[in-house]
């Protein structure tokens, strides 16, 4: 098993630019997430999705869109890239929503100009 | 809400030195407890888990007791090396909810 695939693993834009991140998972897990990690932030969570159709809006989720059209894949969509989405994008996955191990992806270093 | 408390970094050790990272929780139900740790320039990865109460989770020289008493999860490990140089994080997922909290991290520095 791959487990969680990122791409890219850095990207450099401008601001007003748009971009999707890419995830993706071959464990069927129904939980998929994607977080932002920042100096001195911990973690944040941007949107999450229980399963394939299903998302929902996270503690930071201004500026990003998500969709789930399969189990597989999560992507996330910068609209209209900010300075202040420079960050590193996780995504992670579990098996169920609750009380399972997070599965992480190796991250997206975005940097927006 | 649910929230995860850690002791801020950093943590700056020699090698074979003993190790402690604290954490405390506040849940509503009966959470799972986690212990991820995040190498340099990698994504967080599972340390160690305990599922309920009493519970010892241990790995690669690692332990944490579950501790309802105290609602704590203190990471140990009695002899730390180099290699174990990253950021840790204590997490929680609680049944009753869809999102698991994390705490802040705590980034260990082991010197030679």
């Amino acid at each position: 098993n791959a487990g969680v695939t990122q791409t890219p693993k850095f990207q450099v834009l401008k601001t007003g630019q748009s971009m999707t991140l890419q995830c993706a998972q071959d464990m069927n897990h129904e939980y998929m997430s994607w977080y932002r990690q920042d100096p001195g932030m911990g973690l944040r969570l941007i949107h999450y999705s229980v399963g394939a159709g299903i998302t929902d809006q996270g503690e930071v989720p201004n500026g990003y869109n998500v969709s789930r059209s399969t189990t597989e894949d999560f992507p996330l969509r910068l609209l209209s890239a900010a300075p202040s989405q420079t960050s590193v994008y996780f995504c992670a996955s579990s098996y169920a929503p609750a009380g399972e191990t997070q599965y992480f992806g190796p991250g997206t270093r975005l940097l927006v100009l | 809400g649910d929230s995860v408390t850690q002791m801020e970094g950093p943590v700056t050790l020699s090698e074979e030195a003993f190790l402690t990272i604290n954490c405390t929780y506040t849940a509503t139900g009966y959470p799972s407890l986690f212990w991820y740790v995040q190498y340099p320039g990698e994504g967080l990865q599972l340390l160690l888990k305990a599922t309920k109460a009493d519970d010892k989770g241990s790995n690669k020289g690692f332990e944490a007791t579950y501790r309802k008493e105290t609602t704590s999860f203190h990471l140990e490990k009695g002899s730390v090396q180099v290699s174990d140089s990253a950021v840790y994080f204590c997490a929680l997922s609680d049944r009753g909810s869809y999102i698991p909290t994390f705490g802040r991290g705590t980034s260990l520095i082991v010197h030679p």
